[in-house]
């Protein structure tokens, strides 16, 4: 079955590393997605992308960034890690067509920073 | 920009009863509503997507409605379960397909 993945499920590292969070999805989706979701705040998008080489940034992207070489992957990389980063992160993928179809979220990962 | 507000925060019912949970948006520019449900420590899975030239949809005992010119959606749940027991959270889809998401409603069943 097609599915969306993401690694590690959990993370916990200092501040100032850099860090890279893995999301694979396998439906051959063009849209891929990357949330941030934090108590009070639900879930707050970071950066899209809308096919390969394609990146753009969202609500929240200060301090992140992604890249998209292929269809099934989208990393999403923390450059120097900072406690106000600490959150859970959800990635998701959906097929082209102008929200007609809903978007597949991956398990989450769950990052501390020190 | 278009803000999600759904409220209560959180609430408890018994078991068995019926409920209704409310969503509100304040842009009515949108594609679609959808409705999520997202268990304690894992991911998003959708439940109901509405678009925006549709009234209602409807998946077993849930049922959600859009009033796009008010800006409100709601989700009932009939003959509640405990099963039920979760947070959820209503999104909408706006221009270039991008989600924005309510604070979500922690739904508790009491058996």
């Amino acid at each position: 079955d097609a599915e969306i993945t993401q690694s590690p499920r959990h993370k916990i590292t200092e501040t100032g590393r850099q860090v890279t969070l893995a999301c694979h999805q396998t439906w051959n989706h063009n849209n891929m997605f990357w949330y941030r979701q934090d108590l009070g705040h639900g879930l707050r998008l970071i950066h899209y992308s809308y096919g390969v080489h394609d990146t753009n940034k969202g609500e929240v992207s200060d301090g992140y960034s992604v890249s998209r070489s292929n269809t099934e992957d989208l990393p999403l990389t923390l450059e120097s890690a900072a406690s106000s980063q600490t959150s859970v992160y959800f990635c998701a993928s959906s097929h082209p067509g102008q929200g007609a179809d809903t978007q597949y979220f991956g398990p989450g990962t769950r990052l501390t920073v020190l | 920009k278009q803000e999600v507000t759904q409220i209560p925060a959180a609430l408890s019912v018994p078991e068995g009863e019926n409920l209704v949970l409310n969503c509100s948006f304040t842009d009515s520019a949108i594609y679609n509503l959808q409705w999520f449900r997202q268990d304690p420590g894992k991911g998003l899975t959708s439940l109901l997507l509405i678009q925006s030239s549709q009234r209602e949809q409807t998946s077993g005992r849930l049922n959600a409605s859009l009033d796009k010119s008010s800006g409100r959606s709601t989700l009932y749940i009939a003959a509640s379960q405990p099963g039920d027991s979760a947070t959820y959270l209503c999104a909408v889809t706006v221009g270039n397909e991008k989600l924005t998401f309510g604070t979500g409603t922690r739904l508790t069943i009491i058996p």
